[in-house]
């Protein structure tokens, strides 16, 4: 089963500054990886998919990065509503899982 | 507007049993794989399993292999779990989640919906 890593654990940065997430895969995952967010009580929200596609309707100040090992989610410029729970997941093979998550946090 | 909404969870005793159920609106239904995802309290996600658009390939994770069973009816567009055997450690909110984004890989795909979830407690 592969393992996905995120670091760090919690990101604290403040409104208008560039937020970088890693995500380590065990294995190659190729391209395969995708970015969610989620918020207190929500359901995840997709973001990237296949390492760099933007989902329906994300904002551009989101990008993703990466492919083998090796990933990134950027967030160009934080917004106030940015401030949430990030998790990488691979879906190479089964099971698709999930990295353990970052927290993004206001400074 | 996609929309999925689950029912069916609650309390039960360690041993028991529980169907969840997913209502599925505004995509083709039976065109796309559907999954469950779990989230335990404070804790982070588990795919728990998926079901492809015909019902021909059908996946689950070791911790439920064998205890829970994935299912779905195009006709009604629902999507279902069926949980036996409940141990404390099933304790979460299980979510349904399409995969109309990107392709699956032996069941690995991408949940680009999410329902809000069902919360299913295990506990004597």
């Amino acid at each position: 089963e592969i393992v996905l890593t995120q670091s760090p654990a919690t990101l604290s940065l403040s409104p208008g500054e560039r937020a970088t997430l890693s995500c380590r895969a065990s294995q190659s995952v190729s391209s395969y990886l995708a970015w969610y967010q989620q918020k207190p009580g929500q359901a995840p929200r997709l973001l990237i998919y296949d390492a760099s596609d933007r989902a329906t309707g994300i904002p551009a100040r989101f990008s993703g990065s990466g492919s083998g090992t090796d990933f990134t989610l950027t967030i160009s410029s934080l917004e106030p509503e940015d401030f949430a729970v990030y998790y990488c997941q691979q879906r190479a093979n089964w099971p698709p899982v999930f990295g353990q998550g970052t927290k993004l946090e206001i400074k | 507007e996609v929309q999925l909404v689950e029912s069916g969870g609650g309390l039960v005793k360690p041993g028991g049993s529980l169907r969840l159920s997913c209502a599925a609106s505004g995509f083709a239904f039976n065109t796309y794989s559907m999954n469950w995802v779990r989230q335990a309290p404070g804790k982070g996600l588990e795919w728990v399993a998926s079901i492809s658009s015909s019902a021909k390939h059908i996946y689950h994770a070791d911790s439920v292999k064998g205890r829970f069973t994935i299912s779905r009816d195009n006709a009604k567009n629902s999507l279902y779990l069926q949980m036996n055997s409940l141990r404390a450690e099933d304790t979460a909110v299980y979510h349904c989640a399409s995969s109309t984004v990107g392709q699956c890989n032996d069941g690995s795909c991408y949940a680009d919906h999410w329902g809000q979830g069902a919360l299913v407690t295990v506990s004597s």
